[in-house]
């Protein structure tokens, strides 16, 4: 089992509707979690990061993380084009050291 | 402010060849690290520098090698390419340490180098 699991997609939204992503892990000692988002052909850059039990709203996203259950979930509300895009899922390991999904894509039609 | 740069951007090379790829940062970061990007893998961790003077292997170490010229600088070595090393490269630094309460500094990622190994 790999230590971070999400579907590869790819999730099809229509505009102005709510993308929901999930990730599952493996490790119960996990405290942290991150979402990056990487456009076609770029870097990843950080959107959202979450720590406690819980909802952690940031503008249009959501995280939501359930360390009992062992996952870990983005909402995207309104989505428009430009979040279209691969969502990857991170936790942190020992030390400052990341633990990356392999990545959700998201196609939001207009 | 570049942030995290990398050259070269592209690279093709051959079976048995040697290349390094370069990595710096301009934002006073202690820590760096190289990543592997395949598709649907993930981004995965090939070396990782804790601060100036230190390195210390991923989770897909072998093949590679690393070098933390100075605070800046982190290199990454293919001293013998393989096929199976295609992919693209990411540089990322962050700060080091915790940020408290269970927490971690972001990593700031480079542009990438995509590397092909025919």
């Amino acid at each position: 089992q790999k230590e971070v699991e999400q579907n590869s997609g790819p999730l099809s939204v229509p505009e102005g509707a709510i993308a929901s992503l999930n990730c599952t892990y493996s490790d119960r000692v996990s405290q942290s979690f991150f979402w990056y988002r990487q456009y076609s052909g770029k870097s990843p850059e950080l959107i959202m990061s979450i720590y406690s039990n819980g909802d952690k709203e940031d503008g249009r996203f959501t995280a939501q993380l359930n360390k009992a259950s062992q996952y870990v979930s983005l909402l995207i509300r309104d989505s428009q084009p430009s979040d279209s895009a691969t969502y990857l899922c991170a936790r942190k390991a020992a030390g400052n050291k990341l633990t990356f999904g392999g990545g959700t894509r998201v196609l939001v039609k207009p | 402010n570049a942030g995290v740069t990398q050259t070269p951007k592209f690279q093709v090379l051959k079976t048995g060849q040697s290349m390094t790829l370069q990595c710096a940062q301009d934002m006073n970061h202690n820590s760096m690290y190289w990543y592997r990007q395949d598709p649907g893998m993930g981004l995965r961790l090939i070396y990782y520098s804790a601060s100036e003077g230190t390195t210390d292997k991923g989770e897909v170490p072998n093949g590679y090698n690393v070098s933390r010229l100075n605070k800046r600088e982190f290199s990454l070595r293919l001293e013998s390419a393989a096929p199976s090393q295609t992919s693209v490269y990411f540089c990322a630094s962050s700060e080091a340490g915790l940020a408290g309460a269970g927490g971690v500094y972001e990593q700031y990622f480079g542009p990438g180098t995509r590397l092909t190994v025919t």
